[in-house]
């Protein structure tokens, strides 16, 4: 199994550009999780989605965007990004339970 | 909603000796209380956890202590090794599945050899 994977690792952007972050996970899980890690303050949920078709608001939604078309991926997008994403991007998947997290994307906006 | 505070933000130990990181929460319904440990370059890897009907849990070097009266819990860990050195989370959710978590800040441990 390769558990919770991200793509990209890394990605620089302009202000105003957009993207999309993919993260799968093999683990036949049902809810899965978008998290920000800024410096001191923790990783802060954006969205989550407990189940395929399902998304939901985590605390800092604003600005992102999500889906979950298929059980196994979860789509984080930034439509217009702004210097304040600039962050660590982890997800994560679980059954009622654990979260397994992904490595991480590291995005610079600038 | 809920807020979790995180002390200290970061703790240096000599090899051998014991670490205790402390968490306090502010909403009384949360009944879950996960540790994660982050190692350089990777995600979050959960460690321990604990319920609200447990008062401590051990494994192994690591312990996990709660006291719900005061809002608080801890994570304990003798007799320090190098690989423990990491940036370790405490989390509270207020739902059985767990799915709500709400993070502390994160504490930076350095255990030198």
């Amino acid at each position: 199994n390769a558990g919770v994977t991200q793509t990209p690792k890394f990605r620089v952007l302009k202000t105003g550009q957009s993207m999309t972050l993919l993260c799968a996970q093999d683990m036949n899980h049902e809810y899965m999780y978008w998290y920000r890690q800024d410096p001191g303050m923790g990783l802060r949920l954006i969205h989550y989605s407990v189940g395929e078709g399902t998304t939901a608001k985590g605390e800092v939604p604003d600005g992102y965007n999500v889906s979950r078309l298929k059980k196994q991926n979860f789509l984080l997008g930034l439509e217009s990004a702004a210097p304040s994403q600039t962050s660590v991007y982890f997800c994560a998947s679980s059954l009622p339970g654990e979260q397994y997290f992904g490595p991480g994307t590291r995005l610079t906006v600038t | 909603g809920e807020n979790v505070e995180q002390h200290p933000s970061t703790l240096s130990v000599q090899e051998g000796d014991s670490a205790v990181i402390k968490c306090t929460y502010s909403d009384s319904a949360s009944n879950y209380f996960p540790w994660y440990k982050q190692e350089l370059g990777k995600g979050p890897q959960l460690i321990i956890d604990i319920r609200s009907n447990v008062g401590e849990k051990k494994d192994q070097r690591i312990a996990v202590t709660l006291n719900k009266t005061a809002k608080h819990f801890s994570l304990h860990i003798t007799e320090t090794q190098p690989e423990d050195s990491a940036v370790y989370f405490c989390a509270a959710s207020y739902n059985n599945a767990g799915n709500m978590l709400t993070f502390g800040g994160g504490t930076r441990l350095m255990v030198k050899p």
